[in-house]
């Protein structure tokens, strides 16, 4: 099977920046995929990882080690907007397909 | 536009009864796949199904059901037997590439027992 761990919680300032961790366990990775999540609404893709190194898009950027099994998600120039739930997800390629499995998710709060 | 609609948004169940959540599709995506989300857990998956006429179960199916007759739609029916179904059902769906291509998401139905 597989573990997803990231930080229940974390608040941080307007324009500020701010790390969002995750770790997993994977048999058979193949790649790793960050979402944002407004209350009540869909998740909505935001970046993907499969081979080590910085994915950088706009005030987003991602960060992926697979010998550590180790990602994290970057925001900068926080704004208000930016208050959401970003969920971590990880694709194996155990049985073929596309299928992902999800973290708990981290609830950002972007505080003035 | 393509994309992906579930229906209803809100939706009310008595105990006892069963009731279906609908998705439908027009990405031309052959996978499809239905989470459950309540609070604090994430997304958990119930079923999914990577071609017409095939599915199979995901981590939490008890007290679920679902069919692909068609390759546009993937239902999803929450029988009496699935003990605690308030929660917030997401419908996805992807292609079967192992690219960078992640899931469309549905914009989801609210289930309440009342």
């Amino acid at each position: 099977g597989q573990n997803i761990d990231q930080p229940t919680e974390m608040t941080a300032t307007e324009g500020a920046i701010v790390q969002i961790n995750c770790t997993y366990q994977t048999s058979g990775f193949n790649g790793l995929f960050w979402y944002q999540q407004h209350a009540g609404e869909a998740p909505t893709f935001l970046s993907y990882n499969v081979l080590d190194g910085l994915e950088e898009k706009g005030r987003f950027s991602s960060f992926l080690s697979r010998s550590k099994g180790y990602s994290y998600l970057l925001l900068k120039e926080l704004q208000m907007k930016d208050s959401a739930s970003y969920l971590c997800a990880v694709r194996d390629h155990t049985g073929g397909g596309n299928k992902l499995t999800f973290g708990t998710g981290t609830q950002l709060k972007v505080e003035l | 536009d393509g994309g992906i609609t579930q229906s209803p948004k809100y939706l009310f169940r008595k105990e006892g009864q069963n009731v279906t959540l609908s998705c439908e599709q027009n990405l031309n995506h052959d996978a499809m796949y239905w989470y459950r989300q309540d609070p604090g857990q994430g997304l958990r998956l119930i079923y999914y199904s990577q071609i017409v006429n095939d599915f199979q179960k995901g981590d939490i199916a008890e007290g679920y059901s679902v069919s692909r007759e068609k390759k546009e739609s993937f239902p999803l029916t929450v029988t009496s037997a699935q003990k605690n179904p308030t929660a917030f059902y997401l419908c996805a769906s992807s292609i079967q590439g192992q690219g960078m291509d992640g899931y469309t998401f549905g914009s989801g139905t609210r289930l309440t027992v009342v």
